[in-house]
């Protein structure tokens, strides 16, 4: 995996909780994004960076948010967990700017369960 | 709203044969497209990708057929093998220096040996 490193790898956390994702890389790659998996709907983008302290959201931010203080690190926290955030979260990270076909590589994803 | 639709849900198909998933898009800005393969308890991998001024590109036994009129593409996996079982995804890039992806909801194709 493209240097991508997701913790932790497996939680389980009770409603009504903040939760913490951490994404780290060692790519030094400007892009950074938050995925959310769930069947039936493929991925889909919570939030992204396209620099430190620069972050924008994506097609299902409620209830997220993120944060990017150093290149390598981009923080997910669920500020109130709940059970429609039980999910499999990936981070991905991606060199990308316009007009080009840059690859986004993708981290071995978090299992959060909400109970 | 589904930006990209992808079939089917499932596929099987033995081995040998060929696999053939469809996605249909609806936004005009998408510029890229690729398609993601998925194994259990990892993350997706890129697999091939094309852009809409090509109509056809083929990698190996993977091809990618696209048809920029319809929206539509397709990728096929000929003499599929049991080791191609996973979970494929396609996609589609906006044009916004993000280059954010949007995914179809996945096929999960199983190759009987």
């Amino acid at each position: 995996d493209a240097g991508i490193t997701q913790s932790p790898r497996h939680k389980v956390t009770e409603t009504g909780t903040p939760v913490t994702l951490r994404c780290h890389q060692t790519e030094n790659h400007r892009y950074m994004y938050w995925y959310r998996q769930d069947p039936g709907h493929g991925l889909r983008l919570i939030h992204y960076s396209y620099g430190v302290k620069d972050t924008d959201k994506g097609e299902v931010s409620d209830g997220y948010s993120v944060s990017r203080s150093k290149t390598e690190d981009f923080l997910l926290t669920l500020e109130s967990a709940t059970s429609s955030q039980t999910s499999v979260y990936f981070c991905a990270i991606s060199s990308a700017g316009t007009g080009t076909n840059t690859e986004a590589f993708f981290g071995q994803g978090t299992r959060l369960t909400v109970v | 709203q589904q930006q990209v639709k992808q079939s089917p849900q499932s596929l099987i198909v033995q081995k040998g044969g060929i696999s053939i998933i469809n996605c249909a898009y609806e936004n005009t800005a998408f510029d890229y497209f690729p398609w993601y393969q998925q194994f259990p308890g990892k993350g997706p991998a890129l697999l091939i990708a094309i852009r809409p001024d090509v109509s056809e590109k083929k990698e190996g036994r993977f091809t990618i057929s696209f048809n920029k009129s319809a929206k539509q593409f397709s990728l096929h996996i000929m003499d599929s093998q049991p080791g191609d079982s996973a979970t494929y995804f396609c996609a589609a890039v906006g044009s916004g220096s993000a280059r954010q992806l949007t995914f179809g909801s996945g096929t999960q194709l199983t190759v009987l040996p």
